[in-house]
């Protein structure tokens, strides 16, 4: 079993409906992050949680450290939304390493 | 937020040839950089962890040899491939932490994709 997993691992919606991006990791973490990577490869990090809830426009995280879980939610979707979204952890040991989730990709449909 | 270069964004050499692929942050230093590699469809594959004037920490399976990293200064962290064979070609992308309060922020590189002919 891998030490992040990310539910679903593919998601396909029509436009304007309400997303939703789960992980669940199995360490003790130090901080987890969001990051987006689009068909041409190249990867933004959207958030770094380390508790509770954080927005970016039409982008939600939170996290439930006692659960060990995380969220990740778009509201409106959009076409331009498409692209595989990673849940990624830092250990508590050698924090500055990521682990990663397996991605979960979006295809958002006009 | 910080931004970190990689060149060339893409590269074909032949087999056999060595390629040197760059990694900098432009506007941070970075004490650490990352190297991994992503075959298509798959997820980022940790290669190596690159300090500031010391040696490359490299993972499990990764031929050290074969893949050269230099972490020269603060800002620019080069991997290079060498010999390369066609199994080489891949996607490698390099990313940057930059310590914010007790965390780490991570930035990543545009990547850079290599073919192998």
């Amino acid at each position: 079993k891998n030490e992040v997993e990310q539910s679903p691992q593919n998601l396909t919606a029509q436009e304007g409906e309400f997303i939703t991006i789960n992980c669940s990791y199995s360490v003790g973490i130090s901080a987890l992050h969001w990051l987006q990577q689009h068909p041409g490869g190249g990867i933004v990090s959207l958030f770094m949680l380390s508790s509770g809830k954080k927005k970016h426009g039409r982008l939600i995280a939170t996290i439930n450290i006692q659960e060990k879980h995380s969220s990740l939610h778009i509201t409106a979707s959009h076409p331009r939304d498409s692209a595989v979204y990673i849940c990624a952890v830092n250990g508590i040991q050698g924090a500055q390493k990521l682990v990663f989730g397996q991605g979960t990709r979006l295809t958002i449909n006009p | 937020g910080a931004v970190v270069s990689q060149h060339p964004s893409w590269v074909i050499c032949k087999s056999g040839t060595s390629v040197k692929i760059e990694c900098r942050s432009l506007d941070f230093q970075a004490t650490t950089m990352f190297w991994y590699r992503q075959f298509p469809k798959q997820s980022l594959m940790l290669m190596a962890t690159s300090n500031e004037g010391s040696k490359a920490t490299y993972e499990q399976g990764v031929e050290k040899d074969k893949f050269l990293i230099n972490h020269a200064s603060l800002t620019l962290s080069t991997l290079t491939v060498t010999s390369a064979h066609p199994e080489d070609s891949s996607f490698y992308i390099c990313s940057a932490t930059s310590r914010s309060d007790n965390f780490y922020e991570q930035y990543f590189g545009p990547g850079t994709r290599l073919t192998v002919t």
